[in-house]
């Protein structure tokens, strides 16, 4: 079985640029998360979805950054534009519903975004 | 959310067994227990998880206090991949996401 991929492992791009990371679940996985680890800290929450609904997005600073998951599937999080501030890996995880407390999560192995 | 907390760091000697601690003196009821570990450039992964009673699988064991306000987590031997940052998280019975705080670095050591 496939893990849960994500591309492009790394980008670098100037401040002000957008950019845009790509992520596509384990099959059948109707639970999806974005995460975002800085240097030397745990990921963070940035926005869960329930097939192709966003269920919690209070942590996506939605001034810059936006998400979507067209037909509950594969999953785009953008950044418009990027601040020195954002360098960080974003993490893309998936799990299937119903699982809740008792099942795993899925991790992808990141893209690493580098902002100069 | 409730808290845990591990120590910073560990080490350990190759094929020796490691107990990696994690203390939750605020768990509620229905929170499970859940461990991950994240390799070197890589996302974090399930380990195990459990609620009142010790859970084995292949990789570990978690062994949880009969309080419930500590845990546990039991390499039997470990190798240089065992190498990691190891987290300690409860998790609500609802469809809540995994908080992570910032976790047990543990070294291997050959």
């Amino acid at each position: 079985e496939a893990g849960v991929v994500q591309s492009p492992r790394y980008k670098i791009i100037e401040k002000k640029q957008p950019v845009a990371f790509w992520c596509n679940p384990i099959s059948g996985h109707n639970t999806l998360y974005w995460y975002r680890q800085n240097l030397g800290q745990g990921p963070e929450l940035l926005i869960r979805y329930e097939n192709e609904e966003a269920v919690d997005d209070s942590q996506l600073p939605k001034d810059r950054f936006s998400a979507e998951r067209l037909k509950g599937v594969d999953s785009t999080l953008k950044i418009q534009p990027a601040e020195l501030g954002d360098s960080a890996v974003y993490l893309c995880a998936s799990s299937p519903r119903g699982q809740g407390a008792t099942g795993g999560y899925t991790f992808g192995s990141g893209t690493r975004l580098t902002v100069v | 959310d409730a808290k845990t907390t591990q120590p910073n760091s560990m080490e350990s000697n190759e094929e020796e067994p490691v107990h990696l601690p994690c203390n939750h003196s605020t768990i509620s009821g229905t929170d499970y227990i859940h461990w991950y570990r994240q390799l070197p450039s890589q996302g974090p992964e399930y380990v195990i998880h459990g609620l009142t009673s010790n859970v084995n699988n292949r990789m570990a064991s978690l062994a949880i206090a009969e309080d419930r306000k500590s845990s546990t987590l039991i390499l039997h031997r470990a190798t240089l991949r065992d190498a990691a940052v190891y987290y300690c998280i409860l998790r609500y019975s609802g469809n809540t996401p995994l908080v992570f705080g910032k976790g047990t670095r543990l070294s291997v050591i050959a």
